[in-house]
């Protein structure tokens, strides 16, 4: 049990351009999701904190008009990168939870490169 | 902010047992988690810690003193798959937010 996917596990696109992650929670309904981003030999950071039906929460320094966040149901959470750039290349990990303060199972992650 | 402290590194032998401290200052503690994490992989759950003691989950085990702001991983019959980096994390709040320390890479060597 406790299955996270994350779609597409890795993709490749030019600056500029927009990458829209799925994740999605396969056999139990979350009500929280979490964004985190992970560079190179560093620790996860929080980018957002999605609850369904809500706004999402962000980080100060996470630019919520760059990273766009949409939770519309139980199982599914969407992060956009919108006109992304070099810097934006990075390891996306998202995570889900039955409720807020319970365990967070991670999704695989996403690799972003963008060229 | 929250503070969470953990060694950078550690090295042990196939077979031995190792002990990975986490030290953490916050408010509106809920938890404790650990996860393990290969390179290029996401972190995989291990352990859970809401109340004091220790909990154990076949070679591992996991330790919490929340007066103290303390957690402990134990691994034990070390094997080489274990070289990974370890994750300490503490929930907080009622949004249940998880902040990550900078974890410790374990390496395991025969």
């Amino acid at each position: 049990g406790a299955v996270v996917s994350q779609h597409p596990s890795w993709v490749i696109c030019k600056s500029g351009t927009s990458v829209k992650i799925e994740c999605r929670s396969l056999d139990f309904q979350a009500t929280t999701m979490f964004w985190y981003r992970q560079f190179p030999k560093q620790s996860l950071m929080l980018m957002a904190t999605s609850n369904e039906g809500s706004k999402a929460t962000y980080e100060q320094g996470v630019e919520k008009d760059k990273f766009l966040i949409n939770h519309a149901s139980l199982t599914l959470s969407t992060l956009t990168v919108t006109s992304a750039h070099p810097e934006d290349s990075s390891f996306y990990i998202c995570s889900a939870s039955a409720t807020s303060t319970d365990t967070q199972y991670f999704g695989p992650g996403t690799r972003l490169t963008v060229l | 902010g929250q503070n969470i402290d953990q060694p950078t590194e550690m090295t042990a032998t196939e077979g031995a047992i190792v002990q990975i401290n986490c030290t953490y200052q916050t408010s509106g503690f809920n938890g404790l988690f650990w996860y393990q994490q290969h390179a290029g992989e996401a972190p995989t759950f291990l352990s859970y810690n809401v109340l004091d003691g220790l909990e154990e989950k076949g070679r591992f085990s996991s330790f919490l003193s929340r007066s103290k702001g303390y957690s402990y991983l134990l691994l034990k019959e070390l094997q080489m798959k274990d070289s990974a980096s370890y994750l300490c994390a503490v929930s907080v709040g009622r949004a249940g937010k998880s902040t990550f320390g900078d974890g410790t890479t374990l390496t395991v060597k025969p």
